[in-house]
């Protein structure tokens, strides 16, 4: 049963602290799209690659996040440093652009970050 | 820039019964996509039913369906025989298919429960 793979699932740390969290797409997708999920802002696009290349990452405070994809079953998101505004569900998504995109995405469970 | 608007914040309706949930968009774009997407209690963002925007054809899911009018710029989903399951969250998300600014743009959510 192909699904994305977030993890980790839940994270609580503290204010200053690096977070790292790891999505592994679905097999053989290659667009792969971190979204942040927060009750006031509902849900943003932080950035997006294809084929490993980040094409935008416009929606990420560039000073403390990065995205990036090591490979192609692997992409991460960091935040360094944390800060409690960074509180929120991040989502992985993963799709497969043949030639056309048409926006088919396929989201991981999400994880819970929380920072004190 | 796309926006997406969803009126209902809650529905809630009989276990068996029809439900509409509404849904608006506001673009200058002719080519575009849109979608439904669910979000259960378990978090994870679930592809429910997609609309190409050139196709006059409403798209249909087994009881899920969509009304989709162009001009008013309006794409309700209608679930029939709702179940329990269908409990969710529920977001509208429009998309345009351009490169390198390909994201979702979603609603703000319409929760719905299914009453037994």
């Amino acid at each position: 049963d192909a699904r994305v793979t977030q993890t980790p699932r839940h994270k609580v740390t503290e204010m200053g602290q690096e977070v790292t969290m790891r999505c592994q797409p679905i097999l053989g997708h290659n667009t792969v799209f971190w979204y942040r999920q927060t009750m006031m802002q509902g849900l943003e696009l932080l950035a997006y690659f294809r084929n490993r290349a980040p094409l935008d990452d416009s929606g990420m405070p560039k000073d403390r996040f990065s995205a990036e994809m090591p490979d192609a079953t692997l992409a991460t998101l960091k935040i360094q440093p944390s800060e409690p505004r960074d509180s929120a569900v991040y989502f992985c998504a993963s799709g497969l652009e043949r030639g056309s995109w048409t926006g088919e995405l396929f989201f991981g469970e999400g994880s819970r970050l929380t920072v004190l | 820039a796309q926006t997406v608007t969803q009126s209902q914040p809650e529905m809630s309706v009989q276990e068996a019964e029809t439900v509409t949930l509404s849904c608006t968009y506001d673009t200058s774009e002719s080519n575009y996509y849109l979608f439904w997407y669910k979000q259960p209690p378990s978090r994870q963002m679930i592809l429910v039913i997609r609309q190409e925007a050139y196709k006059q054809q409403n798209a249909t899911e087994n009881r899920f369906s969509v009304n989709f009018q162009k001009a008013a710029k309006s794409f309700s989903l209608k679930i029939s025989d709702s179940q329990l399951g269908d409990t969710a969250m529920y977001f509208c998300a429009f998309m345009k298919p351009d490169f390198g600014n390909e994201k979702l743009t979603f609603g703000t959510g319409t929760r719905l429960t299914i009453i037994p």
